[in-house]
């Protein structure tokens, strides 16, 4: 039964296209989480939601709009996709937003935008 | 500006040998400091943790220290094991907000 599950695992689409990552949690956690993992490996936050409510929105094109129905599901959608924008997108989620609370992360979902 | 650094992409151990795996920092107002694992194609796992308030945090075979001074931690495992092959990222948080900053992961081989 997995914990913080991502859909789809892979998505090749081409440029311009809207697409969307799904994210879903199962641990009854109150707080989620949008990274992505670029070229160079690192792992950079991109949206946190605690109960739904956007706490962290980093320097993040607006073509990238995060979306929260409910606590146990954090959504990511990108409009006008850009070769930038391949990557593994990772979403976790935590107990609550305080820094001593580990994270859970899904499996990645891998973009390529031909 | 990477506030979070592990200058080492790869480091490859003997079986059985320790494992040292190290992170620099520069914000010194981060005020816990996680450790995660990585396979191929998974999501990190996490693995350790430790309070800017405590030096030294183990657990099992991980161990992690902390050098605050030196705005430096460490994660020694021991013995190294060929499970343990795997990506480790070092993880900050507590600046203020509610980020947690990773740096780039070092790959840790162990050879049987």
């Amino acid at each position: 039964d997995t914990a913080v599950s991502q859909t789809p695992k892979y998505l090749v689409t081409q440029m311009g296209n809207d697409k969307s990552i799904k994210c879903e949690q199962n641990l009854g956690h109150d707080t989620m989480y949008w990274y992505k993992q670029d070229s160079k490996k690192f792992l950079k936050i991109m949206f946190s939601y605690n109960n739904k409510e956007l706490i962290i929105n980093e320097t993040v094109p607006n073509r990238f709009s995060p979306k929260s129905p409910d606590k146990a599901h954090l959504n990511l959608h990108i409009n006008s996709l850009e070769l930038g924008d391949s990557a593994v997108y990772f979403c976790a989620s935590s107990q609550d937003h305080a820094s001593v609370n580990e994270q859970f992360f899904g499996p990645g979902t891998r973009l390529t935008v031909l | 500006d990477q506030q979070v650094k592990q200058n080492s992409p790869s480091l490859s151990v003997q079986e059985g040998r320790i494992s040292i795996l190290n992170c620099d920092y520069t914000n010194s107002m981060f005020d816990y400091f996680l450790w995660y694992k990585k396979y191929p194609a998974e999501g990190p796992t996490f693995l350790i943790s430790i309070s800017s308030i405590k030096d030294k945090n183990e657990d099992g075979r991980f161990t992690v220290f902390l050098n605050k001074s030196a705005k430096h931690l460490s994660l020694h495992i021991v013995p190294s094991q060929p499970g343990d092959s795997a990506v480790y990222f070092c993880a900050a948080s507590g600046a203020g907000g509610f980020k947690t900053i990773f740096g780039a992961g070092t790959r840790l081989f162990v050879k049987a």
